[in-house]
């Protein structure tokens, strides 16, 4: 596709009960990175992966968060046992290498709403 | 560790007007520095941003900024505001030696008055 690819695009959920969430990168992109965006939080960095290397999972806030990234390509945020604090858009992006040398290209995100 | 302050979470100004959004960094190292926009209910994207060379960058839809290195500022101008630049910014920071990974600001949302 064209750009970063995030599905769904609105999800709720009731307490307790797991969630994922998908990430379709631009092809090509060897760095892919998820981050919340809740109100008046602005951006929460989450995971960033970087090719093969081991992804810097330190914005993860619990371990309900976890995520991975199979092939390289799309990315699964998983998060179980979901809280109302959850709550929040999910965006993913994708660049072609490190942040701090190529633009990062943001889906639309997921807004997650857990009743 | 990296952070990025983006002084004023609401600024509005009037059609015509200088747009003026501050944001400060804290880095132990020199750092990579970005301004992405947010309109309402889309993705972010990016507006310009700062890596090595000239300090005033310029970027898309006449916005540019000034890298002062001195005052860990990366302050974003437009010098007449029209009423489609209403959207939320972010300022955001990457680090030289760091896995790469962005650090945002928590947002400015700008509001312009017809």
């Amino acid at each position: 596709g064209a750009g970063v690819s995030q599905s769904p695009s609105n999800k709720v959920t009731e307490k307790g009960k797991d969630v994922e969430l998908r990430c379709d990168p631009i092809s090509g992109h060897t760095a892919l990175y998820w981050y919340r965006q809740s109100l008046g939080q602005g951006l929460e960095f989450l995971i960033y992966f970087q090719g093969n290397s081991a992804p810097d999972k330190s914005g993860l806030p619990s371990d309900r968060f976890s995520a991975e990234r199979t092939g390289g390509s799309v990315s699964t945020l998983t998060i179980q046992r979901t809280q109302q604090e959850d709550s929040a858009v999910y965006l993913c992006a994708s660049s072609l290498g490190r942040a701090k040398n190529t633009e990062a290209f943001f889906g639309q995100g997921t807004r997650l709403t857990v009743v | 560790a990296q952070s990025v302050t983006q002084l004023g979470s609401h600024v509005s100004v009037s059609e015509g007007a200088l747009v003026l959004l501050r944001c400060n960094y804290s880095s132990s190292v020199p750092p990579y520095l970005f301004w992405y926009v947010q309109y309402p209910n889309q993705g972010l994207q990016l507006l310009l941003k700062y890596t090595t060379g000239a300090t005033l960058v310029k970027g898309i839809n006449g916005f540019e900024a000034e890298f002062k290195k001195s005052e860990t500022s990366f302050h974003l101008t437009k010098p007449s505001a029209h009423m489609s630049d209403a959207a939320e910014y972010f300022c955001a920071v990457s680090e030289e030696g760091s896995q790469g990974n962005l650090i945002f600001g928590k947002g400015t949302k700008l509001s312009v008055k017809p």
